[in-house]
């Protein structure tokens, strides 16, 4: 168990809907990263936030966006639901994160369909 | 954009066996990361790089930060059945956090 938690864990909806990913870091980490995975796919860094602010932006679609509040969970909207969208989505989270690199620990991710 | 490569794609091997993938890149980086996905899971890191040439152990695995900064190999010596999974390495650089294509690893009882 990394003590990242994510729920839920499991999210089936249709196109054109709107959904909310939740995501709590482990107590003490400052950032919150974003990650889709598709099927047999690597993973794809969408967004960090550093303690409450954004900190680095990767690929991430117009139509997703992300906060972090400041009890520092996390949460990534995803709006107007493609097919293409069906992933895995990771949250991960580390101490740092103000440059360079630092180990991230990983959240056992959200399944989300879209149908 | 900035792309970590890694090989070989899969690999069977008998277990018992030991292991070796790399990872490469066209451009330089100060840190590599590794880490092991199971299904439906999320990656777990399993060692962390920060030095040109440092070989670092953790427990049956061994990795090593290439002295040209563009590489890294993880080894895993006397595989076992658990080993399975997709490893993948990892770094950060302009376009942040970048993880390579992996490598899925099936382990033969």
């Amino acid at each position: 168990d990394s003590g990242v938690t994510q729920t839920p864990k499991h999210l089936i909806t249709a196109t054109g809907q709107r959904v909310t990913l939740r995501c709590s870091p482990r107590s003490g980490d400052l950032s919150v990263y974003w990650y889709q995975q598709s099927l047999d796919q690597g993973l794809q860094f969408l967004i960090q936030y550093y303690n409450g602010e954004e900190r680095a932006k990767g690929n991430i679609l117009e139509r997703f966006s992300a906060q972090q509040f400041p009890d520092l969970h996390s949460e990534l909207n995803l709006s107007s639901l493609e097919l293409g969208d069906s992933a895995l989505y990771f949250c991960a989270s580390s101490v740092g994160g103000d440059g360079g690199s630092y180990e991230q620990y990983f959240g056992p991710g959200t399944r989300l369909t879209v149908t | 954009g900035q792309q970590l490569n890694q090989s070989p794609q899969s690999m069977f091997i008998q277990e018992g066996e030991d292991v070796s993938m790399n990872c490469t890149s066209s451009s330089i980086f100060n840190t590599w990361l590794w880490y092991k996905q199971d299904p439906g899971e999320g990656p777990v890191l399993l060692i962390a790089l920060y030095k040109a040439g440092e070989l670092t152990s953790n427990g049956r695995l061994t990795a090593q930060f290439g002295t040209t900064r563009k590489d890294s190999f993880l080894n895993i010596s006397a595989s076992i059945p658990s080993d399975v999974g997709i490893y993948f390495c990892a770094t950060s650089g302009t376009y942040k956090y970048i993880f390579g294509t992996g490598t899925r690893l099936k382990v033969l009882a």
